[in-house]
């Protein structure tokens, strides 16, 4: 059974640049949660996503989205990247909004 | 808003010792608790979990109560093991687990 995974696992970007970051769920899961981790920190929720749509926001500017798809996979978005974007970005997913999340290995995005 | 504080890291101790590592939190409503494990170069793995008042959540040797009138869901476990070092997170669950609010984290070393 195969558990939360998301690609790339590391990813090199300059500033001003796009990127796009993916997660497939744990098999039976229906809910993806994207969440930023900076180095020496406690992960910080971005968004969640449900039924495709954008359920809860944390507090990110709109440079950051996201979408999920109907086989409930997900994309995280990030638009005019900064150096302050470098970190480790999970992905989480869970039987529904209300359950315990499972986290995938995260991709560690590194902006030069 | 919703915070969570943990004691701060990083804590080292020998094989066998006991070990805690306090986390309050402050909350509005009546949040899920739970406690994730981080081992290097990996996502965040669910250790335990509490969704009510005085519910003690155990897993692998690792305990915690969840004590409303001190807001707190301090982790334990009587007897350490090297295995065990690693970053633990305490976190809190608004409206069930839509969104997590993590703490910083407390490094774990232990020494053989």
């Amino acid at each position: 059974d195969a558990g939360v995974t998301q690609s790339p696992t590391h990813l090199i970007k300059t500033r001003g640049q796009q990127v796009t970051l993916r997660c497939s769920p744990k098999s039976g899961h229906d809910t993806v949660s994207w969440y930023q981790q900076a180095l020496g920190q406690g992960p910080q929720f971005i968004f969640q996503y449900y039924e495709e749509e954008e359920r809860q926001r944390g507090n990110f500017p709109d440079r950051f989205s996201g979408h999920q798809f109907p086989n409930y996979s997900s994309e995280l978005n990030v638009n005019a990247l900064l150096l302050g974007d470098s970190a480790l970005y999970l992905c989480a997913s869970s039987r529904s909004t209300n359950q315990p999340q499972h986290f995938g290995d995260g991709t560690r995005l590194s902006i030069l | 808003g919703d915070s969570v504080t943990q004691m701060e890291g990083p804590v080292t101790l020998s094989e066998e010792a006991f070990l805690t590592i306090n986390c309050t939190y402050t909350a509005t409503g009546y949040p899920s608790l739970f406690w994730y494990v981080q081992y290097p170069g990996e996502g965040l793995q669910l250790l335990l979990k509490a969704t009510k008042a005085d519910d003690k959540g155990s897993n692998k040797g690792f305990e915690a109560t969840y004590r409303k009138e001190t807001t707190s869901f301090h982790l334990e476990k009587g007897s350490v093991q090297v295995s065990d070092s690693a970053v633990y997170f305490c976190a809190l669950g608004i409206q069930g687990a839509q969104k997590l609010v993590f703490g910083q984290g407390t490094r774990l070393t232990i020494n053989p």
